[in-house]
């Protein structure tokens, strides 16, 4: 079974600056996929970046973008020139590949972000 | 065009209680999954429909919990002799298809269930 492990409840970053989210998974498979959603207070589930792990480029996304470590089994996440609107929660999710069906995703427990102004 | 949409937004119920959740997927999505957030925690799956197929019901916690899919659209999540334990955030997704290449899923807003 796909394990995704994320170490830090809680991260606090102030405006403008860089912040670091961390995320570890477990699998035995080649082909999945790894996403970053956003959940602030209103619970919607936003996806914020998606890496394919057949691609050892690292995703980008304006100020988002990836350290995608496929061996070490890492993906985090790190939001640069930080805004007061990234404040949310951060889930790091794993999915197995697009050939295989039922593809739920498996979430770790989350990071709640906060910037200061 | 319209989301995901879920109702009711929040249910209070009392210990014993049976409790439907409803989920309107994206029109012409054909996968819809169901997830649930416990407090402080990330979300679980419950269960997945992918158009006629037999919905893969692996993650649902104990036969209190049923779902169905009416006409490949609409979604309902019964929880019958509803539990404290059962308070969460129920959250449905769907994707416009599952095989093939990379399909986001997108996510309603979710119903807060509290079990008093």
């Amino acid at each position: 079974a796909q394990t995704v492990t994320q170490s830090q409840p809680e991260m606090s970053v102030q405006e403008a600056e860089t912040v670091t989210l961390s995320c570890t998974y477990d699998t035995s498979e080649s082909d999945y996929y790894l996403f970053w959603y956003k959940q602030p207070p209103s619970r919607q589930m936003i996806l914020v970046i998606r890496q394919e792990a057949y691609k050892q480029q690292n995703a980008t996304e304006n100020r988002f973008s990836v350290n995608f470590q496929k061996a070490a089994k890492s993906f985090s996440l790190k939001i640069s020139d930080s805004q007061l609107g990234d404040a949310a929660m951060y889930f790091c999710a794993y999915r197995r590949g697009k050939e295989t069906s039922g593809s739920r995703l498996t979430f770790g427990e989350g990071t709640q972000l906060t910037v200061n102004p | 065009g319209a989301g995901v949409s879920q109702s009711p937004s929040n249910k209070v119920t009392e210990k014993g209680k049976d409790v439907e959740l409803r989920c309107d997927p994206i029109s012409g999505h054909t996968a819809l999954y169901w997830y649930r957030q416990s407090l402080g925690q990330g979300l679980e799956f419950l269960i997945y429909f992918q158009g006629n197929s037999a919905p893969d019901k692996s993650g649902l916690p104990s036969d209190r919990f049923s779902a169905e899919r009416t006409g490949g659209s609409v979604s309902t999540l019964t929880i019958q002799r509803t539990q404290q334990e059962d308070s969460a955030v129920y959250l449905c997704a769907s994707s416009i298809r599952d095989r093939g290449s990379y399909n986001e899923q997108f996510f309603g807003p979710g119903t807060r269930l509290t079990v008093l």
